[in-house]
């Protein structure tokens, strides 16, 4: 199976502040990269997907990028309601597998 | 707006099964996979399988591949998820989720209780 390993687990921001989290995939997956973001009890978000492609309806605060084994989220000015826990995924290859997730809190 | 309407809570005693649905709507049924995901409390998302509602074609991950069936009613745009020989590290909340290429909708969550 193919591992993500998502860094940092956790990572404390100011509204406003410039916010990046990394997924690494543990062998190529090309661009078959997802993010998702999920608030405590809801279900995940799509945000992203093709490593870069902004899902419909999703601000263009969030962007991604990256190909191969190493991506990156972005979201350029914090706001609260961007407060959340953000997975990536890969879907190259099956089983999907998720990265372990990034809480991101306020400061 | 594409809607995934998931089955209530449930609470099951230990070696017992669980029918999770998804009623699936504003959207051509049979035009897109669903895969169901799995979220222990405090732990991070799970996939367990994805079934074509087309033609019921299934793959399974390999963790559930005894225990696990999804099929489909294409007459209600339902899909189920069975777990079957349930244990205390099943309890989670269960979510299917649309795919076109890839995942871009979630159902609301439906969390099963595995309790004795």
């Amino acid at each position: 199976d193919i591992q993500m390993t998502q860094s940092p687990s956790s990572l404390s921001a100011s509204v406003g502040d410039r916010v990046t989290i990394t997924c690494r995939a543990s062998q190529d997956i090309r661009n078959y990269l997802a993010w998702f973001q999920q608030k405590p009890g809801k279900a995940p978000k799509s945000l992203i997907y093709a490593a870069s492609s902004l899902q419909s309806g999703v601000p263009s605060k969030f962007s991604g990028s990256g190909s191969g084994t190493d991506f990156t989220l972005t979201i350029s000015s914090l706001q609260p309601e961007d407060f959340a826990t953000y997975y990536c995924q890969q879907y190259n290859i099956y089983p999907l597998t998720f990265g372990g997730g990034t809480k991101v809190e306020i400061k | 707006q594409v809607q995934l309407v998931q089955s209530g809570a449930e609470v099951k005693k230990p070696g017992a099964s669980v029918k999770v649905s998804c009623k699936a709507s504003r959207y051509t049924f049979t035009s897109y996979h669903m895969h169901w995901v799995r979220q222990a409390p405090g732990q991070g998302l799970e996939w367990m399988g994805i079934i074509n509602p087309s033609d019921g074609s299934t793959s399974y991950a390999q963790k559930f591949q005894d225990r696990i069936t999804m099929t489909r009613d294409t007459s209600t745009r339902t899909v189920y998820m069975e777990l079957s020989s349930l244990r205390s590290e099943d309890t989670a909340v269960y979510y299917c989720a649309r795919d076109g290429v890839h995942i871009d909708s979630w159902g609301q969550g439906t969390l099963v209780t595995v309790s004795s």
